[in-house]
């Protein structure tokens, strides 16, 4: 079974700042099929990025995802007050597996 | 923005069974997979199963199974949940999810608002 590591496990930044959340998975996945998510409290997920680069509808552009293999990155260039959440990364195969999560909050 | 719509918060005793539904508000069969994923207080996201429409058939995380069904009844255009054997672990907000079309069909973009069950003596 695929586990899907993020690293740091939170990530204290300001405004403005640019925030770069790491998914680093056990063997090598498909760019296809690793999706990265935000939760806010007391929310359901909401998807942002697909095929590890692709936006999801209505994602600003200040969100980007790169990667290949085991390592991917999930960046926002220049940080709203909105986007201080929880972020996971997920792997689409015969079941999803989900990453433990990257708590990104306001320094 | 919600669009599955969820039935409402539960309370169990340890060891009974919780049936939770799911359907979208527009009534339409969705030929997109099902899929349940929940999350106890605190914690991240956890995969627990799907139904898949096109076969009729759901498959389950492994340490789900034997404890966990997952049906549709296409009449109503709803899904269930169905989690047996419940132990106080079992407490989470359990979400059903799927993807919108086949450019997403890998992810979940489509969730419902979540039930919580609380399974508690």
């Amino acid at each position: 079974e695929i586990v899907l590591t993020q690293s740091p496990g939170t990530l204290s930044l300001s405004p403005g700042d640019r925030a770069a959340l790491s998914c680093r998975a056990s063997q090598s996945v498909s760019s296809a099929y690793l999706a990265w998510y935000q939760q806010k409290p007391g929310q359901a997920p909401r998807l942002l990025i697909y095929g590890a680069s692709s936006r999801a509808t209505g994602v600003p552009d200040r969100f980007s995802g790169t990667g290949s293999g085991t390592d991917f990155t999930l960046t926002i260039s220049s940080l709203e007050p909105e986007d201080f959440a929880v972020y996971y990364c997920q792997r689409y195969g015969s079941s999803y597996t989900f990453g433990q999560g990257t708590k990104l909050e306001i320094k | 923005q919600v669009q599955l719509v969820q039935s409402g918060a539960e309370v169990k005793k340890p060891g009974s069974s919780v049936k939770v539904s799911c359907k979208p508000p527009g009534g339409t069969f969705s030929s997109y997979n099902i899929n349940w994923v929940r999350q106890a207080p605190g914690q991240g996201l956890e995969w627990v199963g799907r139904f898949v429409p096109f076969l009729g058939i759901a498959n389950f995380a492994e340490k789900f199974q034997g404890r966990v069904s997952i049906t549709a009844d296409k009449s109503t255009s709803t899904v269930y949940m169905e989690l047996n054997s419940l132990r106080s672990e079992d407490t989470a907000v359990y979400y059903c999810a799927r993807p919108s079309s086949l450019v997403t069909k890998y992810s979940l973009d489509v969730w419902g608002q979540g039930t919580t069950v609380t399974v508690s003596s």
